[in-house]
């Protein structure tokens, strides 16, 4: 089965209000996470990614956390803007090469 | 302008038929992927190839046949053995191993091909 163990709820916010999408994975090897956004009908796009070695990075008005000790990854998405509206899928990689395992997504609303 | 291309964007097939969809990049990337994509679901690895003329199989090859003649070029074939090939297939590509430590893993992904068996 998959590792990362993220299902598709739908999470609905008010615009402006900030966003917390979490994912929990089961390979405590893992050492490197991605975030992906998927708009409908495209494919997915970087948003941010994180090493194992540390516990937060922040990118323009994201921030991912990682805790190493639940095997937890959150993303974190200030100001939500209609914009953001989409699926939010998180990957890890746990072994030599640039394999990517991923989540089963969580789909984001934004209402205005 | 540099990127990783899919065509077509749409493509329908009747039952029994073979398709190639297509899949290109600029990147000068080692490794590429083919994934599926159900509606409401994950991604699912068909194949990937770390290196030019060697590709290997990924959790749900069967049905499925690539080439990697190219650098540039990864084909994906959905054969009539692929009993449900209704789906949104997606390519990437990445970076691969620097000799002596990690490469980039990030994926850049295409923009998709949206298949459709009639």
């Amino acid at each position: 089965g998959e590792s990362v163990g993220l299902h598709l709820p739908t999470l609905s916010v008010q615009e402006g209000d900030n966003s917390i999408i979490n994912c929990a994975y089961s390979n405590s090897a893992s050492d490197y996470f991605i975030w992906y956004k998927q708009e409908s009908g495209k494919g997915p796009q970087f948003i941010i990614d994180i090493r194992s070695n540390m516990d937060k990075r922040q990118g323009q008005r994201v921030t991912v956390l990682l805790n190493k000790t639940v095997k937890h990854l959150s993303l974190q998405i200030a100001a939500t803007q209609p914009g953001d509206s989409a699926v939010y899928f998180c990957a890890e990689n746990y072994n030599a090469g640039n394999m990517l395992t991923f989540g089963g997504g969580t789909r984001l609303m934004v209402k205005p | 302008d540099g990127g990783i291309t899919q065509s077509p964007k749409y493509l329908f097939r009747k039952e029994g038929q073979n398709v190639t969809l297509s899949c290109e990049q600029n990147l000068n990337h080692d490794a590429m992927y083919w994934y599926r994509q159900d509606p409401g679901q994950g991604l699912r690895l068909i194949y990937y190839s770390q290196i030019v003329n060697d590709f290997q199989k990924g959790d749900i090859a069967e049905g499925y046949s690539v080439s990697r003649e190219k650098k540039e070029s990864f084909p994906l074939t959905v054969t009539s053995a692929q009993k449900n090939p209704t789906a949104f297939y997606l390519c990437a590509s990445s970076l691969t191993i620097l000799a002596g430590g990690r490469g980039q893993n990030e994926q850049f992904f295409g923009p998709g091909t949206r298949l459709t068996v009639l």
